[in-house]
């Protein structure tokens, strides 16, 4: 079964400081890869997602994620934090070709910014 | 585009009763997944409904149960309430490949059983 690894359960970081945000899957091949925030109260919003190809992907509101299929990897970036960005963030994996355990996510690493 | 939405956003209700949630997905969107969510075991995959039929099932008991309607809106119900199902309720909607795509995320319902 596949699974994501989050090790990062608390992050701080103070603003306008660069962020990375780490994810681990475990996968007998490349899943879909996605990153999701979500505030207080509220659902998961999409912040970017991998398929296939260019390895570098941008999102909205500033993020970035780079998928290296060496280490299993999808780290989540920001050059620079917002206190706004203060958020829950969930790396999450699909599978190929549909699978029937609808999206894996990980833990969730809690972002704390300090003023 | 309007988003998923869910009503209720908040519920309380009593062990031993009976809950049902409701999602409109976003328009166009055939397939809807419901989510569970709880500080302890985090997000985790009830179903999926596509076309009136569940596509998948998650690991959960049989207390669970959905539907899907002609016109996409989904409905969940858990029947004898636990302690336990005490969570946010995520309904997710995919324009695609259904459960395992991008997935757009309503607000959720807040069910607390006392």
């Amino acid at each position: 079964a596949q699974s994501v690894t989050q090790p990062d359960i608390h992050i701080t970081v103070s603003e306008g400081a660069s962020l990375e945000l780490r994810c681990n899957y475990s996968y007998g091949a490349t899943p879909y890869l996605f990153w999701y925030v979500q505030s207080p109260g509220q659902g998961l919003q999409l912040l970017l997602k991998y398929f296939s190809g260019d390895t570098l992907v941008q999102g909205i509101k500033g993020f970035e994620a780079e998928f290296k299929r060496s280490q299993s990897s999808f780290n989540l970036r920001k050059p620079s934090v917002h206190w706004s960005d203060a958020a829950e963030y969930f790396c999450a994996v699909g599978e190929r070709g549909g699978g029937a355990d609808g999206l894996t996510f990980g833990k969730g690493t809690h972002l704390i910014i300090q003023p | 585009k309007a988003g998923v939405t869910q009503t209720p956003r908040y519920l309380i209700k009593t062990r031993g009763q009976q809950v049902t949630l409701s999602c409109s997905p976003i328009s166009g969107h055939r397939s809807v997944s419901w989510y569970q969510q709880t500080p302890g075991q985090g997000l985790q995959f009830l179903f999926e409904y596509f076309s009136e039929t569940q596509r998948n099932k998650g690991n959960f008991p049989g207390r669970f149960s959905g539907r899907q309607f002609s016109n996409s809106r989904s409905e969940m119900n858990v029947s004898t309430l636990e302690l336990g199902d005490s969570a946010l309720y995520l309904c997710a909607s995919s324009g695609t490949g259904g459960s395992s795509y991008e997935q757009y995320f309503g607000p959720g319902t807040r069910l607390t059983v006392t």
